[in-house]
């Protein structure tokens, strides 16, 4: 497809589920990333990848939030356990490469998520 | 750590209207600044960036000049739509995590004809 795409693109589930969320990003784009936007946070980063590899997993909020990436391109965010805090709106970004002039991200739709 | 300040809203203005959002930032260096905009129901896009001091960034009518002596990046536009209102995001990419984006609390805009 052209653009970061999301699914599913509504979850809503039961306190202490556990969940995944899933992010494709834009083809060819090495970079990838994970935000989460709620009403009393705004928009913080959780996690990026570079390929297959997460070096720096300081931004999960929580060792119930956990991601992969595979094959250089799908990414799954899982939360385990889930919480009513959880609650918020998961967005997926890509790009082209970390740098060099082809950082800009491009976002996905994003994953409302929400805890009953 | 690094960090975006932007005005807080809701700002609503009539069509054609100037419209002015301030955002200033802290940062290490000198980061990539950027606009995204989230129209009602749908994901963040980009609007426009400037990656050094004194670029101008510009898209549909809306401008914003990377300042580094104020440290500023306001998005401007000369003549406000309906269709502009949506929320407005100014981010810098940092140094590091990957140059992950850290956003401002978001403003939103509101135009009536």
């Amino acid at each position: 497809g052209a653009g970061v795409s999301q699914s599913p693109s509504n979850k809503v589930t039961e306190k202490g589920k556990d969940v995944e969320l899933r992010c494709d990003p834009i083809s060819g784009h090495t970079a990838l990333y994970w935000y989460r936007q709620s009403l009393g946070q705004g928009l913080e980063f959780l996690i990026y990848f570079q390929g297959n590899s997460a070096p720096d997993k300081s931004g999960l909020p929580s060792d119930r939030f956990s991601a992969e990436r595979t094959g250089g391109s799908v990414s799954t965010l899982t939360i385990q356990r889930t919480q009513q805090e959880d609650s918020a709106v998961y967005l997926c970004a890509s790009s082209l490469a970390l740098g060099g002039g082809q950082e800009t991200q491009y976002f996905g739709p994003g994953t409302r998520l929400l805890v009953l | 750590g690094d960090s975006v300040t932007q005005m807080e809203g809701p700002v609503t203005l009539s069509e054609e209207a100037f419209l002015t959002i301030n955002c200033t930032y802290t940062a290490t260096g000198y980061p990539s600044l950027f606009w995204y905009v989230q129209y009602p129901g749908e994901g963040l896009q980009l609007l426009l960036k400037a990656t050094k001091a004194d670029d101008k960034g510009s898209n549909k009518g809306f401008e914003a000049t990377y300042r580094k002596e104020t440290t500023s990046f306001h998005l401007e536009k000369g003549s406000v739509q309906v269709s502009d209102s949506a929320v407005y995001f100014c981010a810098l990419r940092t140094y590091n995590q990957g140059g992950k984006l850290i956003f401002g609390q978001g403003t939103e805009l509101s135009v009536k004809p």
